[in-house]
């Protein structure tokens, strides 16, 4: 159980252009779900936290009109990097807690990461 | 600042023998800990976590000792096998559901 999804896997996208990432909780219902960036060699940095039917809370520095977070329902929550840029380049990592439901702990499990590159 | 701190950015350990891998903290409002063993280009795997009233918590191969006073934690992997072979992160939260603040990460290379 508590398997985390992420839709693409690796994307390459133009300067300019906006780029939206999945996160989908397969087995569990998430009431939360969390939005990292990891830079190569460091450590996870939590952009984001969202929770379900209301607005993203965001880490200092962040900028929340550049990416944009939307958490639909209580399996699927979207990135949308906006006029994404090459300094955007990254590996962004979505997590989703679900409380204790069908033996899952409260604990983030994390998806598998998505690779953005821009040009 | 960092509030989680990995010290080793690397390991290397021979197949069989003990791994351990070291974390420090500085926030004594954190209350709950967890590793995570990461591949590269994948998302992080759940290890094993302590909360902070026990000091020691073992998994299978996978133990994690948490030294309060010393706002120290450690992960013993006995005996290491080579896919175990990753980085590994610690994790710090205020509570079990709360936002993690992770380390830099260790990788961890064990050679047959």
């Amino acid at each position: 159980g508590a398997v985390v999804s992420q839709h693409p896997s690796r994307v390459i996208c133009k300067s300019g252009t906006s780029v939206k990432i999945e996160c989908r909780s397969l087995d569990f219902q998430a009431t939360t779900m969390f939005w990292y960036r990891q830079f190569p060699k460091k450590s996870l940095m939590l952009m984001a936290t969202s929770n379900e039917g209301s607005k993203a809370t965001y880490e200092q520095g962040v900028e929340k009109d550049k990416f944009l977070i939307n958490h639909a329902s209580l399996t699927l929550s979207t990135l949308t990097v906006t006029s994404a840029h090459p300094e955007d380049s990254s590996f962004y990592i979505c997590s989703a807690r679900g409380g204790i439901w069908r033996g899952v702990t409260d604990t983030q499990y994390f998806g598998p990461g998505t690779r953005l590159t821009v040009l | 600042d960092q509030q989680v701190k990995q010290n080793s950015p690397s390991l290397s350990v021979q197949e069989g023998r003990i791994s351990i891998l070291n974390c420090d903290y500085t926030n004594s409002m954190f209350d709950y800990f967890l590793w995570y063993k990461k591949y590269p280009a994948e998302g992080p795997t759940f290890l094993i976590s302590i909360s902070s009233i026990k000091d020691k918590n073992e998994d299978g191969r996978f133990t994690v000792f948490l030294n309060k006073s010393a706002k120290h934690l450690s992960l013993h992997i006995v005996p290491s096998q080579p896919g175990d072979s990753a980085v590994y992160f610690c994790a710090a939260t205020r509570n079990q559901g709360g936002k993690l603040i992770f380390g830099q990460g260790t990788e961890l290379s064990v050679k047959p």
